[in-house]
């Protein structure tokens, strides 16, 4: 069973106005999140991240949101480049009893149109 | 900065070959894992070592075995290479903080092998 899921293949966005990229899970026990992106030809690189017991994080023009009651997290590119194209995963982890272990999502490959 | 790098960028194997990817990192870190990328399936876990001679099964191990007998080194094996292996395969690694990932220390990643078998 797919416990990270993110429902939008791919969304376009014009450069300069908001991206949204949203991820959903099943597992309670997910206590850590990440935001990963991957350019073609390149390795995931890490983006961001959020705590369980956040709500928000903020990182320049990235901000992640977590609502743990909807188990759900998104990603928020303000404002969008066309260097921010590529793919992003959601991530998610149970230190407790997955340690180091990363579960991904399918991806959302982001296009920002100059 | 963590360098982790994979023996090959592209690969293009027989079916029932035996094939070997290999991962190196720098940075001494504990933990290393393989995933297989697929369209429409995001990432996937096949196997993980926390540490030297460790090995734990990921998500979906079947069909491969893997090796760790040095601590930078970590070779994911195909015993016996099929159609269904074609795939982009990615080498991460991550210095075990021992509680939950941080900035500096997360999974990093290799540049990935493109993995054909005919």
């Amino acid at each position: 069973d797919q416990q990270v899921k993110q429902n939008s293949p791919s969304l376009s966005v014009q450069e300069g106005r908001i991206s949204i990229l949203n991820c959903d899970y099943t597992n309670s026990m997910f206590d850590y999140f990440l935001w990963y992106k991957k350019y073609p030809a390149e390795g995931p690189t890490f983006l961001i991240s959020i705590s369980s017991i956040k709500d928000k994080n903020e990182d320049g023009r990235f901000t992640v949101f977590l609502n743990k009651s909807a188990k759900h997290l998104s990603l928020h590119i303000v404002p969008s480049q066309p260097g921010d194209s590529a793919v992003y995963f959601c991530a998610a982890s149970d230190v407790e009893t997955s340690g180091s272990r990363l579960t991904f999502g399918e991806g959302t490959q982001l296009t920002v149109n100059p | 900065d963590v360098k982790v790098t994979q023996s090959s960028r592209y690969l293009v194997k027989r079916t029932g070959e035996k094939v070997f990817l290999e991962c190196v990192q720098d940075m001494d870190h504990e933990n290393m894992f393989w995933y297989r990328q697929d369209p429409g399936l995001g990432l996937r876990l096949i196997y993980f070592s926390y540490d030297v001679k460790m090995k734990e099964k990921g998500d979906i191990p079947e069909g491969y075995s893997v090796s760790r007998e040095k601590k930078e080194r970590f070779s994911l094996i195909l015993e016996s290479a099929s159609t269904n292996q074609t795939s982009m395969y990615l080498c991460a690694s991550r210095l075990w903080g021992g509680g939950r990932p941080t900035t500096t220390d997360t999974q990093y990643f290799g540049p990935g092998t493109r993995l054909t078998v005919l």
